[in-house]
């Protein structure tokens, strides 16, 4: 059972440009979260999704970010017009149920705004 | 608002050692708690996961307790040996899905 997958791994964007990132459950795991990890800080929750619908999307900042999980595919971050500030470690992880179940980490996306 | 702390930030210890983690979080209102490892620029790897109605949990070399009254966690690591060198995050369950992180403790195993 392949884990959770994120990809890019690494990406750089100059200030302005659109930023999607993506991840792959791991298989039977219908239940999405995304955290951010700025630079010397802790990880932060942004959101919580199932298929096709977002539970919980109180860590998202409220401009230029958008989350979704669609029927068929990966979860995609969106992030619209890039500042320095974006710059991080965007974590995805996946669980089989949304009820307080362990929850599985990808290997990080790590964006890099110029 | 739910706040997690980690004490000690950082810790080096020689090879062989015992040692405890502590994590501590403000509402002890809390769903279960996850402890993760972190190696540089790697992703989380999952630990243990304590149930709100449990005391502890064991895997392997480490032991994990839970007193939700005094709201604390600790994380013990028998016999620790060089690949143990890692980050160690205690996060909380808030609301049953989102996860609040503690900053971590930075563990360094001399040999």
């Amino acid at each position: 059972n392949a884990g959770v997958m994120q990809n890019p791994r690494h990406l750089v964007r100059r200030r302005g440009q659109e930023a999607r990132l993506r991840c792959s459950p791991m298989k039977g795991h219908s239940h999405v979260y995304w955290y951010r990890q700025l630079p010397e800080e802790g990880l932060k929750f942004m959101v919580y999704l199932q298929k096709e619908n977002i539970i919980d999307e109180s860590g998202m900042p409220k401009e230029r970010f958008s989350a979704e999980f669609p029927k068929e595919g990966p979860s995609i971050l969106r992030i619209q017009q890039v500042v320095r500030g974006d710059s991080a470690a965007y974590f995805c992880a996946s669980s089989p149920t949304g009820a307080s179940g362990e929850q599985y980490f990808g290997p990080g996306t790590r964006l890099t705004v110029t | 608002k739910q706040e997690v702390t980690q004490i000690p930030a950082a810790l080096s210890v020689p090879e062989g050692e015992n040692l405890v983690l502590n994590c501590s979080f403000t509402d002890s209102a809390i769903y279960n708690l996850q402890w993760f490892r972190q190696d540089p620029g790697k992703g989380l790897t999952s630990l243990l996961l304590i149930q709100s109605s449990q005391r502890e949990q064991t895997s392997g070399r480490l032991n994990a307790s839970l007193d939700k009254s005094s709201g604390r966690s600790t994380l013990y690591i028998a016999a620790s040996q060089p690949g143990d060198s890692a980050t160690y995050l205690c996060a909380v369950f808030q609301g049953a899905q989102k996860l609040v992180f503690g900053q971590g403790t930075r563990l360094t195993i001399n040999p």
